[in-house]
């Protein structure tokens, strides 16, 4: 079974600061894809950044990357000049017939 | 349009009632989800519609019983239901793949059993 963990329940950055989640899965397949995913205390989850795992090229969306490690099984995410807005719940998700979510970490953005 | 939305926004009910919660998207997804979310939990597949034919049921009890009218609108039919089912039901649609397509997701439904 796929599994997906967030070893950080909690994690704290500096207003304009950068911050890296951690994720690791575990899966015997080739062919899966990567989320991120954002909560706010509205609920509502959100999109962050998606990374398939047949590209070597580490996705990118604006102040959000990712570090992908397909060997390691890695899959953080870097959030650069972190904003008040960005705190959230995080979700690292593993899709491959059906979608797995991590644990969470819990952002707290200090002005 | 690109939003996913849910009704009711909240629901309380007893043991013994039947209700309903609604999902409904216009951007012409194939696949829609439902999850269940406790708090400070991630959200747990529930259901899975492609193509409004149920692809993936996880071992969910009976007493939770989904529909897809039509590829626009799933519904999570709610009968006997025991106060542990309270929690956040999020429903989602995506394209069609069941791989790499985004999920979108609705701002949910909170569901208290008394």
């Amino acid at each position: 079974a796929q599994t997906v963990t967030q070893s950080q329940p909690e994690m704290s950055v500096q207003e304009a600061e950068t911050v890296t989640l951690s994720c690791t899965y575990d899966t015997s397949e080739s062919d899966y894809y990567l989320f991120w995913y954002k909560q706010p205390p509205s609920r509502q989850m959100i999109l962050v950044i998606r990374q398939e795992a047949y590209k070597q090229q580490n996705a990118t969306e604006n102040r959000f990357s990712v570090n992908f490690q397909k060997a390691a099984k890695s899959f953080s995410l870097k959030i650069s000049d972190s904003q008040l807005g960005d705190a959230a719940m995080y979700f690292c998700a593993y899709r491959n017939n059906d979608m797995r979510f991590g644990a969470g970490t819990r952002l707290t953005v200090k002005p | 349009d690109t939003e996913v939305t849910q009704t009711p926004k909240h629901l309380v009910m007893g043991m013994t009632n039947k209700k309903s919660l609604k999902c409904e998207q216009h951007m012409g997804h194939r696949a829609m989800y439902w999850y269940k979310q406790k708090a400070k939990k991630p959200p747990e597949l529930m259901f899975v519609y492609s193509y409004e034919k149920l692809s993936i049921n996880e071992s969910v009890p009976s007493r939770f019983s989904p529909e897809c009218p039509n590829s626009s609108l799933l519904n999570l039919h709610l009968h006997a239901l025991q106060p542990e089912d309270s929690a956040l039901y999020l429903c989602a649609s995506s394209r069609s793949s069941p791989i790499k397509d985004e999920q979108f997701f609705g701002p949910g439904t909170r569901l208290t059993v008394l």
